[in-house]
């Protein structure tokens, strides 16, 4: 079956360091992956997507990579800041007449940065 | 522009009584998402709409979870009887088309609590 993988444990990261969250993946071939932050009490909110040919994608002080032979995305976060600190969560996509539209997410990887 | 509107918020009952949820999308946004989010999990698609047209409802419990959205604009999701298990956020997202490459919108979410 289709399993998405994220740390389980709460990233705990200092001010001005750069996170850094894994989403593995088996048993899928996604077209599409996303990036959502998603704060307490509210719904997720989309970051970034990258296609399975890009290999990077950035927005600001956020940076994404997709290894489809790892079958891995890394999401940075550089020069953290408290503002950060959320959970961040992964969501795959497929582009067959099956899976059009439908993302599987991640449980997510929560970041806590410190002052 | 508006966001992604869900009522009510918070909602306690008791096992084996009824609950409803309501969604109003992003206006203009053809394709409409239920999601499930157990605490500590990512959220799971419950059914998707296309219009007034249901795409995918595979992992919908039917035999307590029923969706509508009548007029291809808002939805409502219903759950009877409720089952302890069924406390959850339950989220409504939008998104233009349905395209994988498109952003989902969400809603703040609807917190329930089966007693």
């Amino acid at each position: 079956s289709q399993k998405i993988e994220q740390n389980s444990e709460a990233l705990n990261i200092q001010e001005g360091k750069t996170a850094t969250l894994t989403c593995n993946y088996t048993n899928y071939s996604p077209a599409y992956l996303q990036w959502y932050r998603q704060d307490p009490g509210r719904g997720p909110v989309f970051l970034l997507l990258i296609r399975e040919n890009e290999k990077e994608k950035r927005k600001e002080r956020l940076k994404v990579t997709f290894d489809t032979t790892l079958k891995q995305s890394l999401f940075h976060i550089t020069a953290s800041q408290p503002a950060d600190s959320a959970t961040y969560l992964c969501a795959l996509g497929g582009m067959t007449t099956d899976s059009w539209g439908k993302f599987q997410f991640g449980a997510g990887t929560q970041v806590v940065v410190t002052p | 522009e508006a966001g992604v509107a869900q009522s009510p918020r918070y909602k306690i009952i008791e096992k084996r009584q009824s609950v409803a949820f309501w969604c109003n999308p992003i206006s203009g946004h053809a394709t409409l998402y239920w999601y499930q989010q157990i605490l500590g999990q990512g959220p799971k698609l419950l059914i998707q709409f296309q219009n007034n047209g249901v795409v995918d409802d595979s992992q919908l419990p039917k035999d307590r979870f029923s969706a509508e959205r009548l007029k291809g604009v808002d939805s409502t999701l219903k759950i009877q009887p409720a089952k302890l298990e069924d406390s959850a956020v339950y989220l409504c997202a939008s998104s233009f088309w349905g395209n994988p490459q498109e952003t989902q919108y969400f809603g703040p979410g609807t917190r329930l609590l089966v007693l």
